[in-house]
């Protein structure tokens, strides 16, 4: 079966723009994860989707970040007037079960 | 604030040279997990501890959670250079969420 998807694997920006990162995650899965990943660091939590209950957005670093999720599979993170500091990979996982999360290879994000 | 820290956050060896991996807190989680990840991908599970003082064993990989669920450690036997990646630890807190340890970078040279 297909594992969980993002696109696009590249997004290159300017400064100021706002970009939307993509994740399909496995299907049935219920739960549904946003993470931030900079260089040589762990996984930053953003966000957590959970079946058709309000989203957990205590990770979110700013009100720039917000993320969907509709019908309860596709998810969409959405940064608005990107910085710098927001350069990154971002990491969508899925579960099913617990907390035993299934990641999608990743988004790498280049704010220039 | 939960905090994992891992130890050492990089580790360069020979082939066949013997390793452990630290994940410590001063907190208490529900389970640990430990993943690993290799360049250009997300990271992988590995295995999963929920018992305090519990062993698992996965090939030429032993995981050990402490008796107080506040650590765990991951020795390798053997390594081989299909072991090089990010080994990434994270504990199981409050609502169904992880939070994850910098992580150790492995090379394992031939």
């Amino acid at each position: 079966g297909a594992g969980v998807s993002q696109s696009p694997s590249n997004k290159v920006t300017e400064k100021g723009k706002d970009v939307e990162l993509r994740c399909d995650p496995i299907s049935g899965h219920t739960a549904l994860y946003w993470y931030r990943q900079s260089l040589g660091q762990g996984l930053e939590f953003l966000i957590y989707f959970q079946g058709n209950s309000a989203p957990d957005k205590s990770g979110l670093p700013s009100d720039r970040f917000s993320a969907e999720r509709t019908g309860g599979s596709v998810s969409t993170l959405t940064i608005q007037r990107t910085q710098q500091e927001d350069s990154a990979v971002y990491l969508c996982a899925s579960s099913l079960t617990r907390v035993e999360q299934f990641f999608g290879p990743g988004t790498r994000l280049t704010v220039l | 604030t939960q905090l994992l820290e891992q130890s050492p956050q990089f580790l360069s060896i020979q082939e066949g040279e013997n390793l452990t991996v630290y994940c410590n807190s001063s907190s208490v989680f529900s389970s640990l997990q430990w993943y690993r990840q290799e360049p250009g991908e997300g990271p992988v599970l590995l295995v999963t501890v929920v018992t305090g003082g519990e062993v698992k064993k996965l090939k030429r990989l032993t995981f050990q959670f402490g008796d107080a669920r506040k650590d765990s450690s991951l020795h390798i036997t053997a390594a081989q250079t299909g072991d090089t990646g990010l080994y990434l630890c994270a504990g199981e807190v409050g609502g169904n969420k992880l939070v994850f340890g910098a992580g150790t970078i492995l090379r394992v040279k031939s």
